[in-house]
């Protein structure tokens, strides 16, 4: 059962570089959404997806792009990296939208920025 | 927008005993979803038991039950006979049900840290 997986676990970014963090899941979801969580948080909703095609700003979503070409997959792009970046990330989806279904969600991304 | 507040940075409990948790929310809709969810040292993000607004029976799972009260806004959780394994960060989360409302995702609470005590 592979559920959600995200792609690097760790990763150091220098100021200014970009990056994609990626994210697949297999079991078919229609909702796919991305959150970071910074030391003392919960954590924050960044972009969502609601299928293929849809895509939408979370609650904090300056500096991050999204795109949503498949049902299986939703990269998160770092446009130009800055040390406030530097968050774990994580990626989550569920079956559909709007609902008490289950968000399953990744191991998380660490980030850093220096 | 909704707000999730858990007024209990950290919380400590002797193992075997029981330890309830709070949360409070803030919204104006009338359907919604409550969670609450566990994160271990590992970071995992386990979904411990949910709530939904419109059942007025409150939810159990094993042993970790919530006391919902919707007047009130108020979602806690308690969990029995506590295990070292339950030690851990939790968080309660909120998810609207509205697809004509903002967006579509968790809104949390910034967490109690439950410590076991054995």
């Amino acid at each position: 059962n592979a559920g959600v997986t995200q792609t690097p676990k760790f990763q150091v970014l220098k100021t200014g570089q970009s990056m994609t963090l990626q994210c697949a899941q297999d079991m078919n979801h229609e909702y796919m959404s991305w959150y970071r969580q910074d030391p003392g948080m919960g954590l924050r909703l960044i972009h969502y997806s609601v299928g293929a095609g849809i895509t939408d700003q979370g609650e904090v979503p300056n500096g991050y792009n999204v795109s949503r070409s498949t049902t299986e997959d939703f990269p998160l792009r770092l446009l130009s990296a800055a040390p406030s970046q530097t968050s774990v990330y994580f990626c989550a989806s569920s079956y559909r939208a709007y609902s008490g279904n289950t968000i399953y969600f990744g191991e998380g991304s660490w980030l850093t920025v220096v | 927008a909704q707000t999730v507040t858990q007024s209990q940075p950290e919380m400590s409990v002797q193992e075997a005993e029981t330890v309830t948790l709070s949360c409070t929310y803030d919204t104006s809709e009338s359907d919604y979803y409550l969670f609450w969810y566990k994160q271990p040292p590992s970071r995992q993000m386990i979904l411990v038991i949910r709530q939904e607004a419109y059942k007025q029976q409150n939810a159990t799972e094993n042993r970790f039950s919530v006391n919902f009260q919707k007047a009130a806004k108020s979602f806690s959780l308690k969990i029995s006979d506590s295990q070292l394994g339950d030690a851990a960060m939790y968080f309660c989360a909120y998810r609207s049900a509205d697809s004509g409302g903002g967006a579509d995702g968790l809104t949390f609470g910034k967490g109690t840290h439950l410590i076991i005590q054995p």
